[in-house]
């Protein structure tokens, strides 16, 4: 069945470092989705790519969506305090309708 | 709107016994899933809906089951809890392809 993975689990950086989570499927995508959770919070949505190819900004944060549709990443520049989180990226396959979520990418912010 | 809702936000529950966790949405979303969330597993897709009367399995269908009667309604049973059920559970639901809400979750200790 479809498997999306994403690494790396954890990062710690220093606060102004870039960080970068990086998310694999076993399967060719119709879209991919990126979420974020606070600790002790519910996924809130953050974008969608659909194009192959496909790169978004969103000020500090750069998504894209490979060509072959079966990978993405999520690039974060000069972090701050507030990009603590679990980041996750989920894939929906061509021909399911199912949503699979990556096991996340913790990112920890030293000040 | 008041988005998507579960009840109750806690529950203990002895081995064996059954329980329905609710979700609802004011949406009027076609599209509503569960989730559970276990440290290092991410989000694993439980069953999903495309529509009312539709349901499908996800990823960890196993002891667990749900019904799509009405758009606005997706509730999950437990028919005999297990302590591996233990976990924090989130409904999600969307139009067909976008923007996954979530709700707050609920989170569930089986002893």
């Amino acid at each position: 069945g479809q498997q999306v993975m994403q690494i790396p689990q954890y990062q710690h950086v220093q606060e102004g470092e870039d960080f970068t989570t990086y998310c694999n499927s076993s399967t060719t995508l119709s879209n991919i989705q990126w979420y974020k959770q606070r600790p002790g919070g519910h996924p809130v949505f953050l974008i969608q790519l659909v194009k192959s190819g496909e790169v978004k900004k969103q000020k500090r944060l750069t998504f894209q969506f490979g060509e072959a549709k079966k990978n993405s990443s999520l690039h974060i520049t000069a972090t701050q305090t507030t990009d603590v989180g679990t980041y996750f990226c989920a894939g929906k396959g061509r021909n399911t309708g199912k949503l699979i979520f990556g096991q996340g990418t913790t990112l920890q912010v030293k000040p | 709107n008041a988005g998507v809702t579960q009840t109750p936000k806690f529950q203990v529950l002895k081995t064996g016994q059954s329980m329905t966790l609710q979700c609802a949405q004011d949406m009027n979303h076609e599209y509503m899933s569960w989730y559970r969330q276990d440290p290092g597993m991410g989000l694993r897709l439980i069953h999903y809906s495309v529509g009312a009367g539709i349901t499908d399995q996800g990823e960890v269908p196993n002891g667990y089951n749900v019904s799509r009667s009405t758009t606005e309604d997706f509730p999950l049973r437990l028919l005999s809890a297990a302590p591996s059920q233990t976990s924090v559970y989130f409904c999600a639901s969307s139009y067909h392809n976008g923007e996954q809400y979530f709700g707050p979750g609920t989170r569930l200790t089986v002893t």
